[in-house]
């Protein structure tokens, strides 16, 4: 079985500031490892996502995610916060195929001037 | 390329009446997800589509909801009747393949039971 935590249900930055969103997950199987951005009123859209080999993973927009599998995490980071990435995002995680995909609960990011 | 689109993207309804959420996914995706976030919560997986055929409906709540997908297009779930711990957003998804594909999410429909 697969579960997510992410830490912080909202978290604070400013624009310019080194944006840390953290993610722990839980796997009985070798995870694949995925997050997604919501931005107001659209659907949710994948930044990145983990499958096998490297582990410094690069997204979208200069974001990027390390898995670590000693720690059991896959935090999310971009060096310099914008104002448009204010919008929630989701960890998930899964196993063999996408019926195993479990959500975090999100993390609301706000980018302060 | 038109994206998932989920129709109504808000629906208030009291307890006890019926209602109807529809989703298009994008051409030619063969799978469809339904998902639902209640509360701000985790979104949790309710049931996923391979064409017109339900592939896994472990995660419906109850038998108050119905999905169907008629002719492996849009889909439908309806909530009868609904009760008000329905309340919440409720996710389409759908993607071409099943193995950990990525996944193209509609907007999502607000649904509030009073």
């Amino acid at each position: 079985a697969q579960s997510v935590t992410q830490l912080g249900s909202h978290v604070s930055v400013s624009e310019g500031a080194l944006v840390l969103l953290r993610c722990n997950y839980s796997s009985s199987v070798p995870p694949y490892l995925f997050w997604y951005v919501q931005y107001p009123n659209q659907g949710l859209q994948l930044l990145l996502k983990y499958t096998t080999g490297a582990t410094l993973v690069k997204g979208i927009n200069g974001f990027e995610a390390e898995f670590k599998k000693s720690e059991t995490s896959f935090h999310l980071t971009k060096p310099s916060a914008h104002m448009s990435d204010a919008a929630e995002y989701f960890c998930a995680v899964s196993g063999y195929n996408n019926n195993d995909m479990r959500f975090g609960a999100g993390t609301r990011l706000t980018v302060k001037p | 390329e038109a994206g998932v689109t989920q129709f109504p993207s808000h629906s208030v309804i009291e307890k006890g009446q019926t209602v109807t959420l529809r989703c298009d996914p994008i051409s030619g995706h063969d799978n469809l997800y339904w998902y639902r976030r209640v509360m701000g919560k985790e979104i949790k997986f309710l049931l996923h589509f391979v064409k017109e055929s339900k592939q896994d409906e472990s995660g419906m709540p109850n038998n108050r909801f119905l999905a169907e997908r008629t002719g492996g297009t849009y889909s439908t779930l309806k909530v009868q009747p609904a009760e008000l711990e329905d309340s919440g957003v409720y996710f389409c998804a759908s993607s071409q393949g099943w193995a950990n594909e990525k996944l193209f999410f509609g907007s999502g429909t607000q649904l509030s039971v009073l």
